[in-house]
């Protein structure tokens, strides 16, 4: 079975604090890995994700295979950056599995 | 362009009804989905299609049904709805190839009483 974790629901921190929003997923082949955000009153859309080893917004993710984790981290958080955000695993091209998300609360 | 659209937002249903949310996509995306959204369970598939002709289930699919007579619309069917089924319902499209990043729609927020 395909599993993403995210152990934390909600996660706050003030205004240029770092920020690591953890994500563990279990399966057994090659998955490609993702973050989705989704801002008060927006769709859901793409963050970043780890074929392109990008940074978006300040924001990176590292993908560990031997923890099987694909944290999101950025140096400095930003009150915009307050949202829900869900780790996800692709695999077969087609099948997404989210995590269950987690929101993040930037303080003043 | 309008890129995934849903209708309709809101929906309230009695148990027993049936309904169709629709999903349509201009992109000529391959790949279109229905996902379901539930408080700390994240977002969980439905039902999914790789092309026209072609449906496929997901993680949770009792209850639903889909077909997809065309590229660009994919309508998910609740035959007869149950209290179980309050959630908030997210179609979603990608190219399907590679790695390809998926676009969702808006959302609608059904609730069945």
């Amino acid at each position: 079975a395909q599993r993403v974790t995210q152990p934390e629901k909600l996660l706050s921190v003030f205004k240029g604090a770092p920020v690591e929003l953890k994500c563990n997923y279990s399966y057994s082949g090659s998955p490609e890995l993702f973050w989705y955000v989704q801002y008060s009153r927006q769709r859901l859309q793409l963050l970043l994700r780890h074929i392109s080893r990008e940074s978006i917004k300040g924001f990176t993710a590292d993908l560990n295979k031997g923890e099987t984790s694909f944290h999101l981290k950025k140096p400095f958080a930003q009150e915009e950056d307050s949202a829900m955000y869900y780790c996800a695993l692709s695999y077969n091209f087609n099948k997404f599995y989210f995590g269950s998300g987690t929101k993040l609360n930037v303080k003043p | 362009n309008a890129g995934v659209t849903q209708t309709p937002k809101f929906q309230v249903l009695k148990t027993g009804q049936s309904m169709t949310l629709q999903c349509a996509q201009d992109m000529n995306h391959e790949y279109m989905s229905w996902y379901r959204q539930d408080p700390g369970m994240g977002l969980r598939l439905i039902h999914y299609s790789v092309g026209a002709g072609i449906t496929d289930q997901g993680e949770v699919p009792n209850g639903y049904n889909v077909s997809r007579s065309t590229t660009e619309d994919f309508p998910l069917r609740l035959l007869s709805a149950a209290p179980s089924q309050t959630s908030v319902y997210f179609c979603a499209s990608s190219f399907g190839t590679g790695y390809s990043p998926l676009h969702f729609g808006n959302g609608t927020r059904l609730t069945v009483t």
